[in-house]
């Protein structure tokens, strides 16, 4: 079975400043898929980044960096120069197969980050 | 393209009572996921649907099921509600192939009195 863990229940940030969000998983499986999604307080998920566990580069977006290191089963958030608008929650989650061989995404316990001005 | 709509977006509900909740994926996507989010057990899944069909479920009780219409929208129903299902109600689709993102909706927020 696939698990998430985000070991920080909340983080603070500067405006302008970087910051990284922890996860870490567990799994079983050679080919999973890790994703990073943000909650505002409105409650919508927004795909933010997707990181193959083939994938030799870290993935990238924009401001939105993903710090993947198999060997250690992390995939660390990195958001550069942070903005007022990045104050939300934020969900590690990983690809997972069903019995069925469809797939379902497991979630870690997500992190709120507050950005301050 | 337009994203995943969900109806309603706000729901009271009194224990006993069911409820149908309502997902229209992105166009062109055929898979459709349901997740309950709660402050206690955080994101949980439900079911999947592909071209109609349920794919899997997850570990809850009858009560709550599903169904995907030919346009690929599709509806879960719960049935004689309980308090503890007091949770917001998010629907995700893909295109339904292996190894692909999925993409939500607002959710909808049911409040179970």
């Amino acid at each position: 079975a696939q698990k998430i863990t985000q070991t920080q229940p909340g983080m603070f940030v500067q405006e302008k400043e970087a910051v990284t969000l922890d996860c870490t998983y567990d799994t079983s499986d050679q080919s999973y898929g890790l994703f990073w999604y943000k909650q505002p307080s409105s409650g919508e998920m927004i795909f933010l980044i997707y990181q193959g566990s083939y994938d030799e580069q870290n993935a990238t977006e924009g401001r939105y960096s993903l710090n993947f290191q198999k060997a250690r089963k992390s995939a660390n958030l990195v958001i550069s120069a942070s903005q007022l608008g990045d104050s939300a929650m934020y969900f590690c989650a990983m690809r997972g197969l069903t019995q069925g061989g469809s797939e379902k995404l497991v979630f870690g316990k997500g992190t709120k980050l507050t950005v301050n001005p | 393209k337009a994203g995943v709509t969900q109806t309603p977006r706000y729901l009271i509900k009194t224990r006993g009572q069911q409820v149908t909740l309502s997902c229209s994926p992105i166009s062109g996507h055929r898979s459709v996921s349901w997740y309950q989010q709660t402050p206690g057990q955080g994101l949980q899944f439900l079911f999947e649907y592909f071209s109609e069909t349920q794919r899997n479920k997850g570990n809850f009780p009858g009560r709550f099921s599903g169904r995907q219409f030919s346009n690929s929208r599709s509806e879960m129903n719960v049935s004689t509600l309980e308090l503890g299902d007091s949770a917001l109600y998010l629907c995700a689709s893909s295109p339904g192939q292996v190894h692909e993102t999925q993409y939500f909706g607002p959710g909808t927020r049911l409040l179970v009195l």
